[in-house]
């Protein structure tokens, strides 16, 4: 079975952490994606990835970064946690121009104190 | 970029009934509609998707239909059944690479 897979379901932290939140997909698909869903805003991009090292800034970048070393592996870092980055992140692939919709993980609700 | 508007936000249905979400889309070239179905604690499951040169697909109990003149594609669902409840969200793209997403349904059944 295809999967993505957060390292995380739920995590705490604290005001002014480095937070690492990591992704792995089996499917060797080239896009990989960040997403955070929060009540009443739906799904917005964080930032996104077509190849390894490669990477764009989505719709709200800030206060976070990405790292992408291997085709399979996709980071997101919240470089200094806090409390309005709190929300339920969700990491998506997909084949480079295919023609399915994204696969998601599971997500990982962090929780900033 | 492209703009998806999902309504309504929240829908309370009686077990048996039908549901329909709509969604609305700004840019023409979009092209791949899919549809998600994220129950509690889970991610988004992809459920239907249909292509700008389909007017309807159906699967079982769902439906999805597309009006490419007015940009606006629905989401069917007959018979509902108390393990339809969940939040539902539409999407578009039009390169398979990009997907921008509507802010979401969520669906309540009530047995």
């Amino acid at each position: 079975d295809v999967k993505v897979t957060q390292s995380s379901r739920y995590l705490v932290k604290r005001t002014g952490e480095k937070v690492f939140l990591e992704c792995v997909q089996d499917m060797d698909h080239e896009n990989m994606f960040w997403y955070r869903q929060d009540p009443g805003l739906g799904l917005r991009l964080i930032y996104f990835s077509y190849d390894v090292k490669m990477k764009e800034k989505g719709d709200i970048p800030e206060g976070y970064s990405v790292s992408r070393e291997k085709k399979e592996r996709f980071s997101l870092i919240l470089e200094s946690a806090s409390t309005n980055q709190t929300s339920m992140y969700l990491c998506a692939s997909s084949y480079q121009g295919g023609n399915y919709g994204y696969t998601f993980g599971s997500g990982t609700r962090l929780t900033v104190v | 970029g492209e703009n998806v508007e999902q309504h309504p936000s929240t829908l309370s249905v009686q077990e048996g009934d039908s549901a329909v979400i709509k969604c609305t889309y700004s840019d023409s070239a979009s092209n791949y509609f899919p549809w998600y179905k994220q129950e509690l604690g889970k991610g988004p499951q992809l459920i239907i998707d249909i292509r700008s040169n389909v007017g309807e697909k159906k699967d079982q109990r769902i439906a999805v239909t597309l009006n490419k003149t007015a940009k606006h594609f629905s989401l069917h669902i007959t018979e509902t059944q108390p393990e339809d409840s969940a939040v539902y969200f539409c999407a578009a793209t039009l390169n398979f690479n990009k997907f921008y997403f509507g802010s979401g349904t969520k669906l309540n059944v009530k047995p």
